[in-house]
């Protein structure tokens, strides 16, 4: 089964309307992050937001934010007032076994979703 | 310097030769990883480093590839005897791991694009 799941290979949305990108994972560890990237096209991989399994409240960057539903499994990122250079490729990703002292372990990542804002 | 690097940023090279990708992570970084990216797809996890310790290469895909890390600082991902399923960007990413490690987060270097001809 995949780890990451984004089933929106491409998205086109008007410049200043909001935005879900969906976001699923499978996982059986208590603990876990989920993260969320973005690819434009110079091809930088840029971070975005962090949610931990254990954070009560959904995680808010600026304009970003991720609608964690625990029972669901579902890390959704939210853009809110769209803008031109949002257009890029967005990446959700997992991290297991959160919360060892050296627990950065590797990021599983999604297949992407291509955000278009169009003008 | 500010972010991750890595160089080169494109690599040609013919099929059977050897290539040497490099990776400097942001100062003082102790974690650092190596991922593949092929076209259109998400980066998949090769190998990271704690320090110079090797934690983990479950991810390199067979012997011709390896990876090293002799000071705990810069690192280098080896491919010998490259082939055409080798192409693909190659990206770095380190984390600082000092603190619980909870929120830390993998910063991505731009890239090498690998082409084997």
């Amino acid at each position: 089964a995949q780890k990451i799941t984004q089933t929106q290979p491409g998205m086109f949305v008007q410049e200043k309307e909001a935005v879900t990108l969906d976001c699923t994972y499978d996982t059986s560890d208590q603990s876990y992050g989920l993260f969320w990237y973005k690819q434009p096209s110079s091809g930088e991989m840029i971070f975005l937001i962090y949610q931990g399994s254990y954070d009560e409240q959904n995680a808010t960057e600026g304009r970003y934010s991720l609608n964690f539903q625990k029972a669901r499994k579902s890390a959704n990122l939210v853009i809110s007032a769209s803008q031109l250079g949002d257009s890029a490729m967005y990446f959700c990703a997992m991290r297991e076994g959160e919360g060892v002292d050296f627990g950065n372990e590797k990021l599983t990542f999604g297949t992407g979703t291509r955000l278009t804002i169009i003008p | 310097g500010a972010g991750v690097s890595q160089s080169p940023r494109y690599k040609v090279t013919k099929r059977g030769q050897d290539v040497a990708l490099r990776c400097d992570p942001i100062s003082g970084h102790v974690s650092l990883y190596w991922y593949r990216q092929a076209l259109g797809q998400g980066p998949e996890f090769l190998t990271y480093f704690n320090y110079e310790a090797q934690q983990d290469k479950s991810g390199l895909p067979n012997d011709r590839f390896s990876a090293e890390r002799p000071e705990g600082s810069i690192s280098t991902l080896t491919i010998q005897r490259t082939e055409q399923r080798d192409s693909a960007m190659y990206r770095c990413a380190s984390s600082n791991t000092l603190g619980q490690g909870r929120t830390d987060t993998q910063y991505f270097g731009p890239g090498t694009r690998l082409t084997v001809l």
